[in-house]
């Protein structure tokens, strides 16, 4: 079964660089998930979309913006990068209309800021 | 506000022993979903189940059982006869029925099973 697709699985940045992440979900799921995971952490919501609508937002920092496209695929920017962005970047998809909720996450993307 | 409380940081035990992982949560909302999710050491999130709350209903799927109570606004997690490949960190989640549905997840519980 096809699963949620991040690119690129591993990022190497410099302070103040920019990075997108990109995230393609499951076939027809209509809600897609960004979550930041931090060494040792628990995963943090960022940002969300249904329909590709921003439908709720998390603890994101100003310098960070995302949005999804007509393929429903999503993008992660983020700007003028700090140290502690440094941490795991999951996108998550699932179907919520009419469908079972669970979230599916893809592999995430490694981000290492230096 | 929700909340998802994994008191226990660090379990070990040894291969074929049972354990249980403890999870609490918060919510003022009367509909809403919990999970559990692994994620082994190569990192990546692997969905395990998703129980409603209005179903108390336990669950059993082969070596994974849950058992959720309302009562104690609880939802642990009991692994029988564990394995090696049990060895990975388990993170509790909750969402609730209103907005996004974003999941807010427990600290996580760093489970060894040492052969």
């Amino acid at each position: 079964a096809a699963g949620v697709i991040q690119s690129p699985r591993h990022l190497i940045k410099e302070k103040r660089e920019t990075a997108t992440l990109k995230c393609y979900p499951i076939p027809r799921h209509d809600t897609v998930y960004w979550y930041q995971q931090g060494p040792g952490q628990d995963p943090q919501f960022l940002i969300s979309f249904y329909e590709k609508m921003q439908s709720d937002k998390g603890s994101i920092p100003d310098r960070f913006s995302a949005q999804q496209f007509s393929d429903y695929h999503s993008e992660l920017n983020m700007s003028s990068l700090e140290l502690g962005d440094s941490a795991l970047y999951f996108c998550a998809s699932s179907l919520r209309t009419g469908g079972p909720l669970e979230q599916y996450f893809g592999p995430g993307t490694r981000l290492t800021v230096t | 506000a929700q909340k998802v409380t994994q008191a226990q940081t660090e379990i070990s035990v040894v291969e074929k022993e049972d354990v249980t992982l403890d999870c609490v949560y918060e919510t003022r909302d009367t509909t809403y979903y919990l999970f559990w999710y692994k994620q082994p050491p190569s990192g990546e999130l692997v969905f395990l189940i998703r129980r409603n709350s209005f179903d108390e209903q336990n669950e059993i799927s082969g070596r994974y059982s849950w058992n959720f109570q309302k009562s104690t606004s609880s939802f642990n997690f009991t692994i029988t006869a564990s394995q090696v490949v049990d060895s990975a960190v388990y993170f509790c989640a909750l969402s609730e029925r209103q907005g996004a549905q974003k999941l807010v997840f427990g600290q996580g519980t760093r489970l060894t099973i040492n052969p």
